[in-house]
């Protein structure tokens, strides 16, 4: 079936740092790839997306690159901030019915 | 327009007992998800509806769980006869109803339950 896998485990990084979450996908056909993100106490919120292979799509600074060859769509972001941190969730989903598959989730808690 | 929003926030009841939860969407929106999150976990899909008709469900939607959405409008997920199983986050999202690849899904803060 369609799923989404992501790196193990929280990432804790400091200010400034440059910040990387993996993603890899299993798919038939051609999905369209997302980053969503949830801020403490908040809902999920879309943070990026790609609808096809080497599409860039890019928000608040993160960037991520829909890699059809290697599957994947992993999430960077040069230089981080304490506002960033939150749980990062990959995910995608098929033209047509639009439902998702999301990954674990990754918490980044970015220090001071 | 406020967003996708889902009512109760918190609820807390004893097994065995009926739950119902609320969602409205975003007025124009004419797709309505329903996902379940555990503790550590990406929420997984339930239900979802185009207008007022349910076009799919997920097996994880066992037959203590029902879904509606009577006038295409907000949505409601009841769960009977509760179990600690059943202890999760509950999100209710909306989109609208193109089949383009840039389709939008909004998602509401959630309803988390907790059985005990």
């Amino acid at each position: 079936g369609n799923s989404v896998t992501q790196m193990e485990g929280p990432v804790t990084l400091s200010e400034e740092a440059f910040l990387t979450i993996n993603c890899t996908y299993t798919a038939t056909g051609y999905p369209s790839l997302f980053w969503y993100v949830q801020y403490p106490g908040e809902g999920l919120q879309l943070l990026l997306k790609a609808t096809k292979a080497d599409d860039k799509g890019s928000n608040k600074g993160f960037e991520a690159t829909y890699r059809k060859e290697t599957t994947s769509f992993h999430l960077e972001k040069g230089s981080v901030q304490v506002s960033d941190s939150a749980v990062y969730f990959c995910a995608l989903s098929y033209y047509g019915n639009n439902r998702l598959a999301f990954g674990k989730g990754n918490q980044v808690v970015v220090i001071p | 327009d406020t967003g996708v929003s889902q009512d109760p926030r918190h609820k807390i009841t004893k097994r065995g007992q009926n739950v119902t939860f609320r969602c409205d969407p975003i007025s124009e929106h004419n797709r309505l998800y329903w996902y379940r999150q555990t503790l550590g976990q990406g929420p997984e899909f339930l239900t979802y509806f185009q207008n007022e008709a349910q076009l799919e469900k997920s097996r994880l939607l066992s037959d203590r769980f029902s879904a509606e959405r009577p006038k295409g409008s907000f949505s409601t997920l009841e769960i009977q006869r509760t179990e600690q199983g059943d202890s999760a986050m509950y999100l209710c999202a909306s989109s609208e109803g193109g089949t383009g690849r840039n389709t939008e899904a909004f998602f509401g803060q959630g309803t988390r339950l907790t059985v005990v």
